[in-house]
């Protein structure tokens, strides 16, 4: 099957920290994806990559696609208390599969 | 646009009990979906469409119904609500076609449903 492990499965990080997150995949993918769910509220796509070895960045946040396929990782630089949220990772292999998530909290 | 919504925001009903959780877009998306979220499990695929009058079966499509009338709409009707279908759900769509930018759903704010 199509196994999508992400971790840490939380974190609490210092304001101005830079952290990072990652999911691998017990298959190939295609496609990564990741999102943010703020509380109450549904998940907004933050990056999709579509290559591997790509690197995208979006303001203060850079996603990269594994060069093996099986991996991609999110990077925060200099965490501000609005990064606060649950993090998510989505591939597409053979279907679209959700990681479990990455609950951030910022301490101030 | 108001984008992706979604009503009712929270509901609670009893075992046995049937609802339709209504979604709508207004970005003319051909494809749609439905998910639930709990605690621990990411979202799991209930039911999607890629078009006015085609939908398919997810990853955890039984005691969920759907159709797609309009490009606009996609309801969700539980037929026999039961405890294990408490949860929060998600609408989510895209642009559909070959294009890699299906994968980039745009999801509604959920509805939280206890069924007790």
């Amino acid at each position: 099957g199509q196994q999508l492990n992400q971790s840490p499965q939380s974190m609490f990080i210092q304001e101005g920290e830079d952290v990072s997150m990652n999911c691998t995949s017990s298959s190939i993918f295609n496609t990564w994806l990741w999102y943010k769910q703020d509380p109450g509220e549904g998940p907004v796509l933050l990056i999709a990559l579509y290559k591997a070895g790509e690197l995208t960045s979006n303001g203060r946040l850079t996603a990269q696609f594994g060069i093996t396929r099986k991996d991609s990782f999110l990077n925060i630089s200099a965490s501000i208390p609005s990064d606060v949220g649950i993090y998510f990772c989505a591939g597409r292999g053979y279907k679209l599969s959700f990681g479990a998530g990455t609950t951030v909290t910022v301490r101030a | 646009n108001a984008g992706v919504t979604q009503t009712p925001k929270f509901q609670v009903l009893k075992t046995g009990q049937s609802m339709t959780l209504q979604c709508a877009q207004d970005m003319n998306h051909e494809y749609m979906s439905w998910y639930r979220q709990d605690p621990g499990m990411g979202l799991r695929l209930i039911h999607y469409s890629v078009g006015a009058g085609i939908t398919d079966q997810g990853e955890v499509p039984n005691g969920y119904n759907v159709s797609r009338s309009t490009t606009e709409d996609f309801p969700l009707r539980l037929l026999s609500a039961a405890p294990s279908q408490t949860s929060v759900y998600f609408c989510a769509s895209s642009y559909g076609g070959l294009a890699e930018r299906y994968n980039e759903q745009f999801f509604g704010p959920g509805t939280r449903l206890t069924v007790l």
